[in-house]
């Protein structure tokens, strides 16, 4: 699977849009875009995901840059309860079941 | 309700002696993971099962063991081997499928003291 590189934190104020950028430059064809977020001590859940098409479900926005080697996931009005972990992986699926992980980013949403 | 079970939530163990988590689904899911977890880390990938009888080692697996006889069962055990036992275990599904997510327990967290 494609590395995934995310920044540590991010600080963001209630009500506002809370842009969480991710860097899969080594990204290969077929690997779609992940996105999970984990409240402390609880299991990830899981967010959005795309292959290169902006995607929006009712949690969130997935826009993926046109050569698919960086992401930005929105939270268009954050909340106290989205502070959280989010995470960013590439993985493609099919027979391909590792899914790993990295450190993902300490959302922080202040009042 | 379909989902994933791990017990128990709080584990309390010797030095010396080796542990069982379980993990249970009821979601058919053909693949299940564990992962381990250290404070401030991210999620660390211990042994994953993509089918029956059938587990491959992940990125952290040495001190653990796994089985994987029933498709809703992937129990991992902390073996004595294991230098550093205490941490937060999350275990995972995931069905087969070009696109398809995880869904995970709400995590074991073990303690050795």
């Amino acid at each position: 699977d494609a590395k995934t590189t995310q920044p540590p934190s991010m600080d963001c104020a209630e009500g506002r849009a809370a842009n969480l950028p991710c860097n899969h430059s080594t990204i290969s064809g077929n690997e779609y875009v992940y996105w999970y977020r984990q409240i402390h001590s609880q299991g990830p859940q899981y967010i959005i995901h795309g292959l290169k098409n902006n995607e929006t479900n009712e949690m969130a926005s997935l826009i993926i840059t046109e050569d698919r080697k960086s992401s930005t996931l929105i939270l268009p009005h954050a909340t106290l309860r989205d502070t959280a972990v989010y995470y960013c992986i590439v993985n493609s699926g099919g027979s391909n079941y590792k899914l790993t992980f990295g450190k993902g980013t300490l959302l922080t949403v202040n009042p | 309700d379909g989902g994933i079970t791990q017990s128990p939530k709080y584990l309390f163990r010797k030095e010396g002696q080796n542990v069982t988590l379980s993990c249970e689904q009821n979601l058919n899911h053909d693949a299940m993971y564990w992962y381990r977890q250290d404070p401030g880390q991210g999620l660390r990938l211990i042994y994953y099962s993509q089918i029956v009888n059938d587990f491959q080692k992940g990125d952290i697996a040495e001190g653990y063991s796994v089985s994987r006889e029933k498709k809703e069962s992937f129990p991992l055990t902390v073996t004595s081997a294991q230098k550093n036992p205490t941490a937060f275990y999350l275990c995972a599904s995931r069905d087969r499928g070009r696109f398809t997510e995880a869904f995970f327990g709400q995590g074991t967290r073990l303690t050795v003291v």
